[in-house]
């Protein structure tokens, strides 16, 4: 069974710290991995999506790897601001039995502090 | 283009009764998910579509109906609620094609309290 694990469960740093969350999985037969930042009472906003055979993605400050090996993800954000405060979750898409489905880790809280 | 919508926001139903959560989106995707998120337990799969008339359990479906009457709109159905179906109900969309699987796109969210 699939599981994705995400460490630290939360994290607070000063503003302007380059910081690294942290995502694994057990299974690597994935087709891709989904970060995404959901505020609170808000829904998941989509971040980075790599595909299976990719190694990183970037948008802007933020940088994705992917070592599918490994079964880990990282998620690299630079030159944080207090605007980046949220929870980042992590989430693999892979076959089960004759579907697909995401499995979600449960997110790392950031608190970025002016 | 307003991608993934929900209604309503928040709701609250007493035990035993029944509502349907509405999900539409404009984004033309094959594919429809629900979800359930509960403090500390991350997000379950509820239902999902993989097309118009197609539709398949995922980890959590008892207590619930879905239905996928056309490519735009996915209805998650409560029957009799009951207070462990108290949750943040998201629905989201993705699209798929050949051997290509794109990012899903989450809707803001339905809070539902069953008391």
């Amino acid at each position: 069974k699939q599981e994705v694990t995400q460490i630290p469960a939360a994290l607070s740093v000063p503003e302007g710290e380059n910081l690294v969350l942290n995502c694994s999985f057990t299974d690597s037969a994935i087709y891709n991995l989904q970060w995404f930042r959901q505020d609170p009472g808000k829904g998941l906003t989509s971040l980075l999506l790599i595909q299976s055979s990719q190694r990183e993605q970037t948008s802007g400050r933020l940088n994705a790897s992917l070592d599918k090996s490994s079964g880990r993800s990282t998620l690299y954000i630079a030159a944080s601001q207090p605007g980046d405060s949220a929870t980042y979750l992590c989430a693999v898409r892979l076959r089960v039995g004759g579907s697909e489905k995401l499995v979600f880790g449960k997110g790392t809280k950031l608190t970025v502090n002016p | 283009n307003a991608g993934v919508t929900q209604t309503p926001k928040f709701r609250i139903l007493k035990i035993g009764q029944s509502m349907t959560l509405q999900c539409t989106q404009d984004m033309n995707h094959n594919y429809m998910y629900w979800y359930r998120q509960d403090p500390g337990m991350g997000l379950k799969l509820i239902y999902y579509s993989v097309g118009a008339g197609i539709t398949d359990k995922g980890e959590v479906p008892n207590g619930y109906n879905v239905s996928r009457s056309t490519t735009e709109d996915f209805p998650l159905r409560l029957e009799l609620a009951a207070p462990s179906q108290t949750s943040v109900y998201f629905c989201a969309s993705s699209y798929s094609s050949g051997g290509a699987r794109y990012e899903q796109y989450f809707g803001p969210g339905t809070r539902l309290t069953v008391t």
